[in-house]
């Protein structure tokens, strides 16, 4: 079955430390996407990918970094820059960027 | 810049009420529109898109959403809630990024609870 994993379901992080989301896709879509939910705000855009080792800054990069080495992963690191990370991660791809499929997110708490 | 509107944060019907989820947009030119829906600690599932052609669109799981572009509307409507539609809807529009591609914004999303 075609679709988008993300791993792992549940990360905790100490202060300082720097962690890694990972999101593969076997669609075979050229364009994904990172998002940050929060409640009450909806998803914002953290950064995006339309191509392989291309990829752009969202409206909230900031302490947040990624990679696109292949077409069908795009691992998401929340740097310890990042001042508030505690959030639900969804990662998403597309074959145009407009209808995006979502994997089941990570949910990342820090102690 | 373009953005989306949920005006109720919760909504509460009765199983086997009709329902109606309202969304307002703002786009410069002619949005893809787009309804997804969320159970908790799940991800996003997509519900019906509107891309051009005809206004009243059908989904998945009984759903539709009419687009109105006098009013900006997106609203999504179902004859007859069932339990299982209690979740966490988002309206999303879609448009260009600088670049290249295309960009989806959502709203808050609408909190829906059934009552038995």
């Amino acid at each position: 079955d075609g679709g988008i994993t993300q791993s792992p379901k549940y990360l905790f992080r100490k202060e300082g430390q720097n962690v890694t989301l990972s999101c593969e896709q076997n669609l075979n879509h050229d364009a994904m996407y990172w998002y940050r939910q929060d409640p009450g705000q909806g998803l914002r855009l953290i950064y995006y990918s339309q191509i392989v080792n291309d990829f752009q800054k969202g409206d909230i990069a900031e302490g947040y970094s990624v990679s696109r080495e292949k077409k069908e992963s795009f691992p998401l690191t929340v740097t310890s820059a990042q001042k508030n990370p505690t959030a639900f991660y969804l990662c998403a791809s597309s074959e145009t960027g407009l209808e995006q499929f979502f994997g089941p997110g990570t949910r990342l708490t820090v102690l | 810049a373009q953005s989306v509107t949920q005006p109720d944060i919760h909504i509460t019907v009765s199983e086997g009420a009709s329902l109606e989820l309202r969304c307002n947009y703002s786009y410069g030119a002619t949005p893809y529109l787009f309804w997804y829906v969320q159970s908790p600690g799940q991800g996003l599932q997509l519900l019906l898109k509107y891309f051009s052609g005809d206004t009243l669109v059908q989904g998945i799981k009984g759903f539709e959403a009419e687009f109105k572009r006098s009013q900006s509307s997106f609203n999504l409507r179902k004859p007859s809630v069932h339990w299982s539609d209690a979740a966490e809807y988002f309206c999303a529009v879609g448009g260009g990024l600088t670049g290249g591609g295309n960009k989806l914004t959502f709203g808050t999303g609408t909190q829906l609870k059934v009552e038995l």
